[in-house]
């Protein structure tokens, strides 16, 4: 079974912190890997994507994988309320995603 | 280009109906995934397809699941006959099926079994 594991939260942070979400998997063949946001009511949307060890950084979004450890996080800086969401991650060799963790920024 | 197009936006019906749900993906795309979201489960993935043909079905949950894509610009996940356990959210998406993956969601379609 490959899995891809979440922490559920919710994770509370307040407005203007850091954000840091992870994600574990368990299957060594994955060679890429998304993070996406959902709204409540909405559909998943692409936040970041990272394929190699180290980090992505786009605005203030972090990703970080490291495959020996079989991790990814996503760190988000200057957490906005409007970050408030569900963010899902996702290893795309086997097209999993992990339940997601609910994130809440307030103000 | 309008995105991924799902029809209906909002399904609901009594146990034992037959339900079809419909997908257009973004043009050019060439992979197209179906997926189901509760609670409970999360994000699953049903079926997806790659130039029309379906690749991988394990996660149709039974025989009462079917999906075709008859076309590039269309696909259909029906469900006969249906039953409350199968209410949730039903999302399509589409990729131009390279091994980048990266995947572009419908609207959803929420389905709710009486």
């Amino acid at each position: 079974q490959k899995e891809v594991e979440q922490n559920s939260g919710p994770l509370s942070v307040p407005e203007g912190a850091i954000a840091s979400l992870n994600c574990t998997y368990s299957d060594r063949g994955s060679q890429s890997f998304f993070w996406y946001r959902q709204y409540s009511g909405k559909s998943p949307e692409l936040i970041m994507f990272i394929y190699s060890n180290g980090d992505k950084e786009d605005g203030r979004f972090t990703a970080q994988l490291n495959k020996a450890s079989q991790y990814v996080s996503l760190l988000i800086r200057d957490s906005q309320p409007s970050d408030s969401a569900t963010y899902l991650c996702a290893a795309a060799y086997a097209l999993n995603f992990g339940k997601g963790t609910s994130l809440l920024v307030t103000p | 280009d309008a995105g991924v197009i799902q029809s209906p936006r909002h399904e609901v019906t009594e146990m034992g109906q037959e339900v079809t749900l419909r997908c257009k993906p973004i043009s050019g795309h060439n992979s197209l995934f179906w997926y189901r979201q509760t609670m409970m489960r999360g994000l699953e993935l049903l079926i997806y397809f790659n130039n029309n043909v379906p690749i991988d079905d394990s996660g149709m949950p039974e025989d009462r699941f079917s999906a075709k894509m008859p076309n590039a610009s269309f696909s259909t996940l029906k469900i006969q006959p249906s039953e409350p356990r199968d209410s949730a959210v039903y999302f399509c998406a589409s990729s131009t099926g390279t091994d980048k993956n990266i995947q572009y969601f419908g609207a959803g379609t929420r389905l709710s079994v009486l």
